[in-house]
C-alpha cells in the first residue's frame, strides 16, 4: 500500500492566487513527521515545512502553510499569492518512528505549473 | 543552498562501468542519506549513514555500496552498471540527533547516464 498519496499529477493556477497541493498519509506509527520539499526544472530539492504528528498548531513558513489533519491523515501543502517562481514539483514525505534513523518516504509528486 | 555538496554533477559512463559519487555533508550534520530518483520509480531509499555507521538499508542493489569516512563525507559506488541505473543521485544530511523534526536537507544531486 501506498505509504505517501499524491493524488494530483498536475495543478495549474494564476500568479497571486493560492493553491492547495494534496497528501494524504497511512502510518500506525503515533511518531511520525511530515515534510513538503520543492523540486524545481533546475533539479535540486528544497525543504519547505515540516509538520509533526503530536504539533497542534498547522505549521507555517512565509507563504507556505500546513493544512494538517490528523484524524483524515492528510497534511495538504497551501502556497497563498502564487509567483511564477513557484512553478516547480513538490513532494510529500513521511518520517515514522522517533528514531531519526529512519529515512523519507516520498510521495509520486505534483507538477505546480504558476502563469501570469 | 543547502550546504551539502555532492561532485560531479553531471555523470555519462558505459554499461559494465563503475563509478563514485561523493558528498559532502551540511556543517556539523553527522547523517547522510542516499536517494535515487527516476521517472519510474520516483524517490527512493537507498542507504543511510550516522557517523560512520551504517544506519538504515533501503532499496539498495547489491552492485551498490556507500561508506561514510571519519571527516564524514560519504561515497556512493555504483558498479557493473545497466541502463537502468540512469537516474537522478541524491544525498542528503541532517543532524541526526534522534528528535522526530530531524529535516533533510539535499544536495543538488549527481546525474547519472549509462549508456
Amino acid at each position: 500500500a501506498q505509504k505517501i498519496t499524491q493524488t494530483q499529477p498536475g495543478m495549474f493556477v494564476q500568479e497571486k492566487e493560492a493553491v492547495t497541493l494534496d497528501c494524504t498519509y497511512d502510518t500506525s506509527d503515533p511518531s511520525y513527521g511530515l515534510f513538503w520539499y520543492k523540486q524545481p526544472s533546475s533539479g535540486e530539492m528544497i525543504f519547505l515545512i515540516y509538520q509533526g504528528s503530536y504539533d497542534q498548531q498547522n505549521a507555517t513558513e512565509g507563504r507556505y502553510s500546513l493544512n494538517f489533519q490528523k484524524a483524515r491523515k492528510s497534511a495538504n501543502l497551501v502556497i497563498s499569492a502564487s509567483q511564477l517562481g513557484d512553478s516547480a514539483m513538490y513532494f510529500c514525505a513521511m518520517r515514522e518512528g522517533r528514531d531519526s534513523g529512519t529515512a523519507l518516504i516520498f510521495g509520486k509528486g505534483t507538477t505546480l505549473s504558476v502563469s501570469s | 543552498d543547502s550546504g551539502v555538496t555532492q561532485t560531479p554533477k553531471h555523470l555519462i559512463t558505459a554499461t559494465g562501468q563503475r563509478v563514485t559519487l561523493r558528498c559532502s555533508p551540511r556543517s556539523g550534520d553527522l547523517s547522510v542519506y542516499w536517494y535515487q530518483q527516476s521517472l519510474d520509480q520516483g524517490l527512493q531509499f537507498l542507504i543511510q549513514y550516522y557517523n560512520g555507521e551504517e544506519r538504515a538499508k533501503g532499496n539498495i542493489l547489491e552492485r551498490f555500496s556507500a561508506q561514510q569516512f571519519p571527516d564524514l563525507h560519504s561515497e556512493l559506488n555504483l558498479s557493473s552498471l545497466e541502463l537502468g541505473d540512469s537516474a537522478l543521485y541524491f544525498c542528503a544530511s541532517s543532524t541526526g540527533g534522534g528528535l522526530i523534526t530531524d529535516t533533510q536537507y539535499f544536495g543538488p544531486g549527481t546525474r547519472l547516464t549509462v549508456l
